[in-house]
């Protein structure tokens, strides 16, 4: 069965700071891993994701990820921390030939910027 | 742009009333999806619709009901209000056939039960 592990439901950078999101996976076929962002009040936005090819993601917002198979990682960074990325982030996995395309999450991280 | 809609963002319901959660999409998407969000938990599946009257259970379908007789909405239903079932719900859709596309969701249904 798949699963999704972050590590730190909470994480504070200063503003200008790197911001690392730390996310494992648990799959036993190839992955497809996803990060999503979410705003207070608001639903889940698509950061970016891995399907397969190059290795390194970007996405919106600055923000990249690695899929590092040997160890089974699928880690959020941003160089530069900014005030508006303050939210809460949750990384997904699912896999071809999965149960119905069915999306499995992590419990999320929530991040604070301090000024 | 996927655009899902939720039909109410604040709810306010009372113990053993009947509730309906709506949610329309304008994409034309095969798949639709009910999850719940609890703090510290994130993010849990209800039920899943792969087709006009299709459905499955998801993790925590008990109390739960679902409907899908078009295929732009795709309605969640609570047979009988518990206090327990306070909690915000997220629709989402993706299109059907590819594992690799991404789920687009509503701005989700902040639900209180008194």
């Amino acid at each position: 069965a798949q699963s999704v592990t972050q590590l730190g439901s909470h994480v504070s950078v200063s503003e200008g700071a790197l911001v690392l999101l730390r996310c494992n996976y648990s799959s036993s076929v190839p992955p497809y891993l996803f990060w999503y962002v979410q705003y207070p009040n608001q639903g889940l936005q698509l950061l970016l994701k891995y399907t397969t090819g190059a290795t390194l993601v970007k996405g919106i917002n600055g923000f990249e990820a690695e899929f590092k198979k040997s160890e089974t990682s699928f880690h959020l960074t941003k160089p530069s921390a900014h005030m508006s990325d303050a939210a809460e982030y949750f990384c997904a996995v699912t896999f071809s030939g999965g149960s119905n395309y069915k999306l499995t999450f992590g419990k999320g991280t929530l991040l604070t910027v301090n000024p | 742009d996927v655009k899902v809609t939720q039909s109410s963002r604040y709810l306010v319901k009372r113990t053993g009333e009947k509730v309906f959660l709506e949610c329309v999409q304008d994409m034309d998407h095969e798949n639709m999806f009910w999850y719940r969000q609890d703090p510290g938990l994130g993010l849990r599946l209800i039920y899943f619709s792969y087709d006009v009257k299709m459905k499955e259970k998801g993790d925590i379908p008990e109390g739960y009901s679902v409907s899908r007789e078009k295929k732009e909405r795709f309605s969640l239903i609570l047979e009988s209000a518990s206090t327990n079932q306070t909690s915000m719900y997220l629709c989402a859709t993706t299109r059907g056939g590819a594992y690799n596309q991404p789920q687009h969701f509503g701005d989700g249904t902040r639900l209180s039960i008194l």
